[in-house]
């Protein structure tokens, strides 16, 4: 049974490009949520999505969007690509947000 | 707005021997979980133990338990006979029962298992 697949595990990108990273939850789940993780920090919640929606999102300007399929598969976008942005992206799913998550492996983003 | 700490930015134990992470956090909230997360290398997070807040008993698996102090706000998690796989980053997290799309996690310890 695959749990969370993220692609690709690790990319860099030029500072003012534009990312695209991908999650596909575990077989069953739903729900999936995208972190991010800065080097020696736990990881912060960017947004969750549900039913293809974006349910609830944390503290991150509008560059960073996201999108849910009908497989319930997501994509992580970020604009406008900062030096800050790199990080661990973290992608975790659930079979309904109250439930247990499992979480991905991540992608390392690099910008400079 | 919830904050979990960890004051321990790293830590080393002997193989075999009890180690203690500390954690503290912060909440409004009266229903919520408790999770500490081990971060190997491969850098997925993997779920140690969960604690329910409603529940007095303190959580156990195996090597792993922890001693929940609610009126403290204190979770900590100990793990008895140390293994060399055990090294990793250890998260403290708190997700409300209510408000339950999202984590808040603390910074980590970095955990070292010596042979």
């Amino acid at each position: 049974d695959a749990g969370v697949t993220q692609s690709p595990t690790h990319l860099i990108k030029t500072r003012g490009q534009q990312v695209t990273l991908r999650c596909s939850p575990k077989s069953g789940h739903d729900t999936v949520s995208w972190y991010q993780q800065a080097l020696g920090q736990g990881p912060q919640f960017i947004f969750q999505y549900y039913e293809e929606e974006e349910r609830q999102r944390g503290n991150f300007p509008d560059r960073f969007s996201g999108h849910q399929f009908p497989n319930y598969s997501s994509e992580l976008n970020v604009n406008a690509l900062l030096l800050g942005d790199s990080a661990l992206y973290l992608c975790a799913s659930s079979a309904g947000a109250r439930y247990g998550y499992t979480f991905g492996s991540g992608t390392r983003l690099t910008v400079v | 707005a919830q904050t979990v700490t960890q004051s321990q930015p790293e830590m080393s134990v002997q193989e075999a021997e009890t180690v203690t992470l500390s954690c503290t956090y912060d909440t409004s909230e009266s229903n919520y979980y408790l999770f500490w997360y081990k971060q190997p290398p491969s850098r997925q997070m993997i779920l140690v133990i969960r604690q329910e807040a409603y529940k007095q008993q303190n959580a156990t698996e195996n090597r792993f338990s922890v001693n929940f102090q609610k009126a403290a706000k204190s979770f900590s998690l100990k793990i008895s006979d140390s293994q060399l796989g055990d090294t990793a980053m250890y998260f403290c997290a708190f997700r409300a029962i209510y408000n339950f799309n999202k984590f808040y996690f603390g910074s980590g310890t970095k955990l070292n298992v010596k042979p």
